[in-house]
């Protein structure tokens, strides 16, 4: 039962132009979406976040949009770069049995092509 | 730096071999989880730990048990390793709530 689905495993765009990442959820609980970013043989570092009251947050090059009525939200970067070839997680916190937990999605390879 | 250290990068297991999993955490955090990244199916939730001896089930628990008996160390066994436990498996801490998640740089088991 995956709570939060990214349904594209890879994604590949031109340098310069914009990257969409997306991702769904089903649980109405879930108080904060992340993204995690994740290059080979390093751990995920978190990219950047937003609160389910909030509809959009932007830190630079990265803004994320999300739409609680579809259960949906999307990663944008512009313009896309080299260096953010990698595998993108987005993630879901939900407060249960005592703690905050983050459920992850499948991932999403991000190609940036020169 | 803060840092969530893992002890090995790469381990080779033979089946029914007892494993040890350790991860050392220099935050003073309160919270350590152990995930697993299977392609396809991303990082899953095997255990956490809020606190000195507490654990907790994650969604995917079987076959695993964890330890912590210091606040610094949180250690995932496996009892008895089977090929299907064959995955990267990730070592995270954070100070409560669901920000400031540091990542170990994971260890690749392959059991045989």
């Amino acid at each position: 039962d995956q709570q939060v689905k990214q349904n594209s495993p890879s994604l590949s765009v031109q340098e310069g132009r914009i990257s969409i990442l997306n991702c769904d959820y089903t649980n109405s609980m879930f108080d904060y979406f992340l993204w995690y970013k994740k290059y080979p043989a390093e751990g995920p570092t978190f990219l950047i976040s937003i609160s389910s009251i909030k509809d959009k947050n932007e830190d630079g090059r990265f803004t994320v949009f999300l739409n609680k009525s579809a259960k949906h939200l999307s990663l944008h970067i512009v313009p896309s770069q080299p260096g953010d070839s990698a595998v993108y997680f987005c993630a879901a916190s939900i407060w249960i049995q005592g703690a905050q937990k983050l459920v992850f999605g499948q991932g999403t390879r991000l190609t940036i092509n020169p | 730096d803060v840092k969530v250290t893992q002890s090995s990068r790469y381990l080779v297991k033979r089946t029914g071999e007892k494993v040890f999993l350790e991860c050392v955490q220099d935050m003073d955090h309160e919270n350590m989880f152990w995930y697993r990244q299977d392609p396809g199916l991303g990082l899953r939730l095997i255990y956490f730990s809020y606190d000195v001896k507490m654990k907790e089930k994650g969604d995917i628990p079987e076959g695993y048990s964890v330890s912590r008996e210091k606040k610094e160390r949180f250690s995932l066994i496996l009892e008895s390793a089977s090929t299907n436990q064959t995955s990267m498996y990730l070592c995270a801490s954070s100070p409560g709530g669901p920000f400031g998640y540091t990542f170990g740089s994971g260890t690749r088991l392959t059991v045989v």
